[in-house]
This record gives C-alpha cells, structure tokens and sequence, in this order.
C-alpha cells in the first residue's frame, strides 16, 4: 500500500514570495490533515479536512495561508505572503474513517522542509 | 483547550539501560493516548496507543498506560537498543462520539539518543 505522498521535501524562499505544498494521501483515506512542525516543538494542526469540506481550520493564519481539497483526493497548501516565522516542516497525515469514527491513528508522509530567508 | 506535556528532553542512554519517557495531558473529555515515533529520515508513525482509563498499550517492547487519576501516558521501554533511537511524540484525540475527526495534539516531542 502506497503511503501519504509529498511534495517538493524541501523549498528555500525569500520572505514575501509565495509557496505551494502537494499532499496525495493513502487511497480511500477520508480525513486528510495539513501540520507545521517548527524546530523543537511537536506538529500543530493547521486545517483539516473531511472529504472535500474543511472540518477545523481554527489554526490556520488565513490572511496568507490557503489549503484546498477539491476532489476529496489530494491537497494543497499556500503561503503567500511567506514570512521568517514560517520556516518550518509541513507535515500531511491521513485517515480512515469508521461507522463509529476516527480511529485516532494518522499516517503522515515524509513532510515538506521550508526554509524562509 | 487540550494540551500534552512531555519530560524535558534529550534524552541519552547506553544500549539495554531502561527507558521512561514521561507524558502528561490536560483534555476536557474523554481523550485516546497515543505515542508516535519519527526515526530519523522517516515521517511520523503511530508506536501503541490507547484508548481508554487503565488501558496498557504496547508495540516493539515498549508499553504505556492510560492513567486517568494522574493524567499520566508514561512511555516505557525495559531494555533499549541503538534502533530505538528517535523523536517520540506523546499526542491525545478526543474520539468520544461518532461525528469526532480524530484531531491529534501533540507534545513537544523528546530526543532519544541510544549509545552502543
């Protein structure tokens, strides 16, 4: 089974440039998260998705990050404008769905390094 | 809101010593422990987990019980070796209910360094 697909694993830009991450999750996965990892400290999440539809994006700092999941298949993640603070890895993780709910356990893929100078 | 705190970290040991990683939480329901690992080059990877009050969960000889009296989900390991060297993730989901989305909330993580 193919696991939680990312993409570039590492991007190097200049504050105020803009950045796109892609997300393929695990086939038939329903739930799909975004996180940033920032050095030294455990991922938060950013949003995440049910389907197609945004379940929590309470974290997310709208003003320059966008996500979307048009098909319910894969996603994408934008900064734009990007700042010194986003450096950070962005982690996509992935879930099935029970009857009775989530089982609480995520598959994450090998994360995206940004890196804002 | 919810919240995990984890044992200040690195943490370095030789090969066959014995292993605690502590772990507490603060959560207004009825949350599911977890433990995940990040091998270096890897991403994150679910270790053991449970699921409610007194349960013990277990995986490549580590072990951690849900302690709901001390909030507690302490990560132990009887005798370590190089391959366990690692960042290992104390995280908590609340999965009361059929309409939960199983959002993980994570510690800060803490280095484990294993030494021949």
């Amino acid at each position: 089974e193919a696991g939680v697909a990312q993409s570039p694993r590492y991007k190097i830009i200049e504050k105020r440039q803009s950045v796109a991450f892609w997300c393929n999750p695990i086939s038939g996965h329903a739930t799909l998260y975004w996180y940033q990892q920032i050095l030294g400290q455990g991922p938060k999440l950013l949003i995440q998705f049910q389907n197609n539809g945004v379940v929590d994006d309470s974290q997310l700092p709208k003003d320059r990050f966008s996500a979307e999941r048009l098909k319910g298949v894969d996603s994408t993640l934008k900064i734009q404008p990007a700042k010194l603070e986003d450096s950070a890895v962005y982690l996509c993780a992935s879930s099935y769905r029970r009857s009775s709910g989530n089982t609480g356990e995520l598959f994450f893929g090998e994360g995206s390094r940004l890196t804002v100078l | 809101g919810d919240s995990v705190t984890q044992m200040e970290g690195p943490v370095t040991l030789s090969e066959e010593a014995f292993l605690t990683i502590n772990c507490t939480y603060t959560a207004t329901g009825y949350p599911s422990l977890f433990w995940y690992v990040q091998y270096p080059g890897e991403g994150l990877q679910l270790l053991l987990k449970a699921t409610k009050a007194d349960d013990k969960g277990s995986n490549k000889g580590f072990e951690a019980t849900y302690r709901k009296e001390t909030t507690s989900f302490h990560l132990e390991k009887g005798s370590v070796q190089v391959s366990d060297s690692a960042v290992y993730f104390c995280a908590l989901s609340d999965l009361t209910g059929g309409t939960s989305y199983g959002k993980l909330t994570f510690g800060q993580g803490t280095i484990l360094t294993v030494h021949p």
